[in-house]
């Protein structure tokens, strides 16, 4: 089963701007990972969380994770048309290692 | 240093027949997962395999589909009697070791339509 929600399910934003989606999720988590997709291709891991950290910082992105309240976010600062994807939270339960994906934030960043 | 290599990217394949679709993972890449994905949804999970091996294949329906991945060659995942439903993007990763921080690397998928 589906394990990450995120929401929106699409956001358009003009460069520049900021753009911040969420991801809720149901079960106790080691870490939970972002990844993006651009249109026609594979996914492309971001950043790493895990379960112990409130906040993360990679470039233009910052990740926050509450596990009380089960979720995190995923900011993306100063947008460019190139962040034009789609993005997807992932989260491997505490027993087990794989990857559970949500169904994902179609991000478009207008010029 | 090549990244995850599916082949083919697009295959179409007519109901009843069988698709095969490969999978080259990263250089010193052991673990291999597959993953499907239908349009504007998330990856679904099917099977883990390391060499030789299939360590989890939870996510596998049982009927039809296999998936291998051989001590020499690519990782194969094998849909036979195909039917319209199979149709979907079929994704292979890879990672250097089992373990819930090893980030996935992808390949950019097989397009699977089944006409």
């Amino acid at each position: 089963s589906q394990q990450g929600e995120e929401d929106p399910q699409a956001l358009s934003i003009q460069e520049g701007e900021n753009a911040t989606m969420n991801c809720s999720y149901k079960t106790s988590i080691n870490n939970l990972q972002w990844y993006r997709q651009n249109s026609g291709r594979g996914l492309v891991h971001l950043i790493l969380i895990r379960s112990n950290e409130r906040e993360k910082h990679s470039g233009r992105l910052r990740v926050t994770l509450d596990t009380s309240k089960k979720s995190s976010s995923l900011l993306i600062t100063a947008s460019r048309a190139a962040d034009t994807a789609s993005y997807f939270c992932a989260t491997v339960s505490s027993n087990d290692y794989k990857l559970s994906f949500g169904a994902g934030t179609t991000v478009t960043v207008r010029a | 240093n090549a990244g995850v290599m599916q082949n083919p990217r697009h295959l179409v394949r007519r109901r009843g027949q069988e698709a095969r679709l490969r999978c080259s993972p990263m250089k010193g890449h052991s673990h291999v997962y597959w993953y499907r994905q239908l349009p504007e949804e998330g990856l679904k999970f099917m099977v883990y395999l390391q060499k030789e091996n299939i360590i989890d294949e939870s996510g596998m329906p049982k009927e039809r589909f296999s998936a291998e991945f051989p001590k020499e060659g690519p990782s194969i995942l094998r849909i036979q009697q195909v039917v319209r439903g199979d149709s979907a993007a079929y994704f292979c990763a890879s990672s250097p070791e089992q373990g819930s921080e090893s980030p996935l690397h992808f390949g950019n998928g097989t397009r699977l339509t089944v006409t």
